[in-house]
């Protein structure tokens, strides 16, 4: 199974930036690297997805490696909302024409105000 | 719209026992699938689904059971409800069923069962 490595917690400031490394060093040519997050009690949320190039959206940004084995998302202004256990994750093809999203344990980001 | 719809939100039930945990999206997505959450776990899959008719086994299914018999619903049972079954359960649907650009997991609220 295509496997995610992510440090367990990370600290920032509010509106400072922030960067979430994600390791992910047996990706194969077709895994898409996928980007959720859940906040306290809630279910998660999809934040972005990207395969090879780097990807924007109106929550983050997703910078993927060159080599694809390691991607890092983007909060340019952290909030205290943002204050989330974000998963990264690569979609694994399971057959049938359906791919699957393992979760991992995810990185716990803490925002002080 | 309502988006994915789970219920109960809170269930406690007996060793043994059985239940059906409910949930319903109005996307008109193809895939749904159930996930559970164990304290300071990330999500692991149970069942999904593709479409109505068609159910296939997730990470960790034993003990569950799924069946899609409409495009909005994609009911988990528990026939004997076990202390290792206690877990927040999430359902999740998408548009696409597959593909890898099938778009983004919309998820539920989360319903958590406990099991004595």
């Amino acid at each position: 199974d295509a496997k995610t490595t992510q440090p367990n917690s990370m600290e920032s400031n509010e509106e400072e930036p922030v960067h979430l490394p994600c390791n992910h060093s047996t990706i194969s040519g077709t895994d898409y690297i996928h980007w959720y997050r859940q906040l306290p009690s809630q279910g998660p949320e999809y934040v972005i997805h990207g395969l090879t190039s780097n990807v924007n959206n109106r929550m983050a940004s997703l910078a993927i490696a060159e080599d694809r084995k390691s991607s890092t998302l983007i909060l340019h202004r952290a909030t205290l909302r943002d204050a989330a256990v974000y998963y990264c994750i690569l979609s694994v093809y399971s057959g049938a024409g359906s791919y699957q999203l393992t979760f991992g344990k995810g990185t716990k980001l803490s925002v002080i105000p | 719209n309502a988006g994915v719809t789970q219920t109960p939100k809170f269930q406690v039930l007996k060793t043994g026992q059985s239940m059906t945990l409910q949930c319903a999206q109005d996307m008109n997505h193809e895939y749904m699938s159930w996930y559970r959450q164990d304290p300071g776990m990330g999500l692991r899959l149970i069942h999904y689904s593709v479409g109505a008719g068609i159910t296939d086994q997730g990470e960790v299914p034993n003990g569950y059971n799924v069946s899609r018999s409409t495009t909005e619903d994609f009911p988990l049972r528990l026939l004997s409800a076990a202390p290792s079954q206690t877990s927040v359960y999430f359902c999740a649907s998408r548009k696409g069923a597959g593909g890898t650009t099938s778009g983004e997991l919309f998820f539920g609220e989360g319903s958590r069962l406990t099991v004595l």
